[in-house]
């Protein structure tokens, strides 16, 4: 079974500057896929970024970028630049790869951090 | 393209009595989930389908909760009787079957369910 860890209940960063929030997870499957997602109050899940295990290349959506350091299974969140709109719960998740077999994919959530961007 | 649509958005209830939730989503998702978030937690899976059969169930509290998916479009989760401790946000996501990749999964707003 798979876990996902992150240690950071809540964070805060001043409106333009950078913050990276952490993630960890462990499993037995060579292929998978990690996610970072984002629920603001209004409750509904927004995708981030997505990153394939198999691809060595950090993934990047604008402002956010991902670390992803497959041997120590790490794969935490930068914000750059960050925007009061950026305020929400984030949460790391992960789900096998197509390719592994079987038919479940579901997605893995960890706890949650919550990230208050301050003007 | 419309989003997932969940409803209703809140529901109260007293503990002991019956309640469902609804969800339609995207049109050609052959994927369905239903997920509980228990407030300051991630969600969990309760029940996964593939077009109308069922993926994983492994926890679907079997005794108090029921879901299905007819004709592989829309699904309802049902819970009878509830508990307290069923007080949560109900999420429904989808996502299309690829061929050769998981696809993303897209999640409606939610219903929060107060049980009291």
């Amino acid at each position: 079974a798979q876990t996902v860890t992150q240690s950071q209940p809540e964070m805060s960063v001043q409106e333009a500057e950078t913050v990276t929030l952490s993630c960890t997870y462990d499993t037995s499957e060579s292929n998978y896929y990690l996610f970072w997602y984002k629920q603001p109050p209004s409750r509904q899940m927004i995708l981030v970024i997505r990153q394939e295990a198999y691809k060595q290349q950090n993934a990047t959506e604008n402002r956010f970028s991902v670390n992803f350091q497959k041997a120590a299974k790490s794969f935490s969140l930068k914000i750059s630049d960050s925007q009061l709109g950026d305020t929400a719960m984030y949460f790391c998740a992960f789900m096998k790869h197509r390719g592994s077999g079987g038919s479940n994919y579901k997605l893995t959530f960890g706890k949650g951090t919550l990230l208050t961007v301050n003007p | 393209e419309a989003g997932v649509a969940q409803s209703p958005r809140y529901k109260i209830i007293e503990k002991r009595q019956s309640v469902a939730f609804w969800c339609n989503p995207i049109s050609g998702h052959a994927t369905l989930y239903w997920y509980q978030q228990i407030l300051g937690q991630g969600p969990k899976l309760l029940i996964q389908f593939q077009n109308n059969g069922v993926v994983d169930d492994s926890q679907l509290p079997k005794d108090r909760f029921s879901a299905e998916r007819l004709k592989g479009v829309d699904s309802t989760l049902k819970i009878q009787p509830a508990k307290l401790e069923d007080s949560a946000v109900y999420l429904c996501a989808s996502s299309r079957l690829g061929q050769h990749m998981n696809t993303e999964a897209f999640f409606g707003q939610g219903t929060r369910l107060t049980v009291v």
